[in-house]
């Protein structure tokens, strides 16, 4: 059975303090994702990563940073936490191949707070 | 370029009714469509995906949809609801072969006993 794991499912942060969410995929999967989902506003690509150290910027990526050291791990870095990154946060990971998007796992989510 | 909308915010129905959750969606070149649900408290699970080959796709717990070129569109439909459909449906569209996609807002399905 396919699984994306998520380090918590809750977390409590204050403002100004370092976040580390973690995520491990054991598919061997190239693409890895870090979404955030917001009450009316879907899902938000935070940052995508394709292969081992490689990144790229989603649509939010502002007061975000990943690093992706290992094909199945995943980590989103808040540098300096705000009120307004609470949030839950999902990961995802999909396979790839040229010219096909195939479907994505997901985690169960961290739903972060910061206060 | 690609963008995907969920026409209904939510969506109430009886137990044993039919369940249709509308989507349209743009993009630039041969989409991949995908239908995800979530329940409470849970990550998001794939129901369904349309990859251009048949136009109407049987996913998961009864569930289908069809993909409309003509239309732009992508509707999820169900005979019959049951309780345990009681979640959020997102309609997902990608640039056909782009890696990343785009979700729509989510229609929360409730279903009345």
């Amino acid at each position: 059975d396919v699984k994306v794991t998520q380090s918590s499912r809750y977390l409590v942060k204050r403002t100004g303090e370092k976040v580390f969410l973690e995520c491990v995929q054991d598919m061997d999967h190239e693409n890895m994702f870090w979404y955030r989902q917001d009450p009316g506003l879907g899902l938000r690509l935070i940052y995508f990563s394709y292969d081992v150290k490689m990144k790229e910027k989603g649509d939010i990526p502002e007061g975000y940073s990943v690093s992706r050291e290992k094909k199945e791990r995943f980590s989103l870095i808040l540098e300096s936490a705000s009120t307004n990154q609470t949030s839950m946060y999902l990961c995802a990971s999909s396979a790839v191949d040229m010219g096909h998007t195939y479907e994505q796992y997901f985690g169960p989510g961290t739903r972060l707070t910061v206060t | 370029a690609q963008s995907v909308t969920q026409l209904d915010s939510h969506v109430s129905v009886s137990e044993g009714t039919p369940v249709l959750l509308r989507c349209n969606y743009s993009s630039s070149y041969s989409p991949s469509l995908f239908w995800y649900v979530q329940h409470p408290n849970k990550g998001l699970q794939l129901l369904l995906k349309y990859t251009s080959a048949a136009t109407l796709v049987k996913g998961i717990n009864g569930f289908e949809a069809e993909f409309k070129k003509s239309e732009t569109s992508f509707h999820l439909t169900k005979p019959s609801a049951h309780m345990s459909d009681a979640a959020e449906y997102f309609c997902v569209v990608s640039a056909g072969g782009y890696q990343k996609v785009t979700f729509g807002i989510g229609t929360k399905l409730q279903v009345i006993p």
